[in-house]
């Protein structure tokens, strides 16, 4: 299957500060990324969709202001979570779509202190 | 919201068969039934989809009654490897755009 993968694996930040996580199709171009956020012992949670090129589409519930998507190019998009709270600590998925499947990154680990 | 419900653990002796049942009553006609699984702290890994024909991989085989209501997916020869949660998704097939909703899946055990 297609390789995606996500940078970094895990982070640990303070209070109020910006986290940028990217996710980067390796061997194909995703002109659709997804962003999921999964808590411990849940499910994945569906956060937004990136389309390469334009404005990404969120979830309801989901803050576009909070958690700003770029996706610049057919392998790349990245997810920010500005002024991160503990509440935010989470696993962050990225998952790259192609018309009949769909591949997902490693995931993300971020510890908001 | 999820269209798919499955039992939320199972347990399978090592060796033995694994045989995971999902229930989709409300699939539509245009929806392939796809099967991700996720190791504890990964990503989910792709394992198998398929419409309405049982389908088969070096893995594991898809079953999906002839009214498409409800699939199965079987481990042949469960290891402890397979240990993880299993979900049954629900999607349209043929656009990049279409999403793949989680429900909360099947933890799967494997007993030495």
């Amino acid at each position: 299957g297609a390789v995606v993968s996500q940078h970094p694996s895990r982070v640990i930040c303070k209070s109020g500060t910006s986290v940028k996580i990217e996710c980067r199709s390796l061997d194909f171009q995703a002109t659709t990324m997804f962003w999921y956020r999964q808590f411990p012992k849940k499910s994945l949670m569906l956060m937004a969709t990136s389309n390469e090129g334009s404005k990404a589409t969120y979830e309801q519930g989901v803050e576009k202001d909070k958690f700003l998507i770029n996706h610049a190019s057919l392998t790349l998009s990245t997810l920010t979570v500005t002024s991160a709270h503990p509440e935010d600590s989470s696993f962050y998925i990225c998952s790259a779509s192609g018309a009949e499947m769909a591949f997902f990154g490693p995931g993300t680990r971020l510890t908001v202190l | 919201d999820a269209k798919t419900t499955q039992p939320p653990s199972m347990d399978c002796a090592e060796g033995r068969a694994a045989n995971l049942p999902c229930n989709h009553s409300t699939i539509s006609g245009n929806e392939y039934v796809y099967w991700y699984r996720q190791i504890h702290s990964q990503g989910p890994q792709y394992i198998i989809h398929g419409l309405k024909n049982n389908e088969t991989n070096e893995m594991t085989s898809l079953i999906i009654t002839e009214d498409r209501k409800s699939s199965t997916l079987i481990l042949p020869h469960a290891t402890l490897r397979d240990t993880a949660v299993y979900y049954c998704i629900v999607r349209v097939w043929g656009g990049a755009t279409n999403k793949l909703i989680f429900g909360t899946g099947t933890l799967l055990a494997v007993q030495p």
